[in-house]
């Protein structure tokens, strides 16, 4: 249980066009998403934090224009990369948490990740 | 403001032995603590979880951590290392509430060898 998909696994795009990368919860619904960004060899970035039907709350230094994040029902987040340039490549990480009571609410389940690649 | 420090950034152990990965957290709240593991090109993994029931959690793969809080440590322990353990390890602090952000260390390599 608690399967958390991400697609696409990899993408390459082209310096100024949009990319979104979906995250489900295939087995349990999530009120509160997490996208994370992780550089080679680095730790992970919290980047926002995405409550469904309502708007994500940012972290400083990350532009919510840029990073358009969209949490349409309990099982699915999105996040657009607008106008993507080669400094945006990275790995993309999301991660939910499962919705009712209980101690698993703090527990955290990650998707496999996206790799985005900006030329 | 919450933080974890991961004293290592590699360990290289042999196949067989132990493992003793070290994290020290800081957290003005009492913390739920987690150790997740990242295999390359894998999602990350939970390991185990700490959230202020029993000071020794024990995890999956053999892996166990102990909580102390006079040292706010959670160091992660494994008593024989095996081939693929070897992935990089998080420790990571959070509030323990509902809808709370993670916050993870830098990260320490484990390299097993034969």
């Amino acid at each position: 249980g608690a399967v958390v998909s991400q697609h696409p696994s990899w993408v390459i795009c082209k310096s100024g066009t949009s990319v979104k990368i979906e995250c489900r919860s295939l087995d349990f619904q999530a009120t509160t998403m997490f996208w994370y960004r992780q550089f080679p060899k680095k730790s992970l970035m919290l980047m926002a934090t995405s409550n469904e039907g309502s708007k994500a709350t940012y972290e400083q230094g990350v532009e919510k224009d840029k990073f358009l994040i969209n949490h349409a029902s309990l099982t699915l987040s999105t996040l657009t990369v607008t106008s993507a340039h080669p400094e945006d490549s990275s790995f993309y990480i999301c991660s939910a948490s499962p919705a009712g009571a209980g101690g698993a609410r703090d527990t955290q389940y990650f998707g496999p990740g996206t790799r985005l690649t900006v030329l | 403001a919450q933080s974890v420090t991961q004293l290592d950034s590699h360990v290289s152990v042999s196949e067989g032995t132990p493992v003793l990965l070290r994290c020290n957290y800081s957290s003005s709240y009492s913390p739920s603590l987690f150790w997740y593991v990242q295999h390359p090109n894998k999602g990350l993994q939970l390991l185990l979880k700490y959230t202020s029931a029993a000071t020794l959690v024990k995890g999956i793969n053999g892996f166990e951590a102990e909580f102390k809080k006079s040292e706010t440590s959670f160091h992660l322990t494994k008593p024989s290392a095996h081939m693929s353990d070897a992935a990089e390890y998080f420790c990571v602090v959070s509030e323990g509430q509902a809808g709370t952000a993670l916050i993870f260390g830098k990260g320490t390599t484990l390299s097993v060898s034969s």
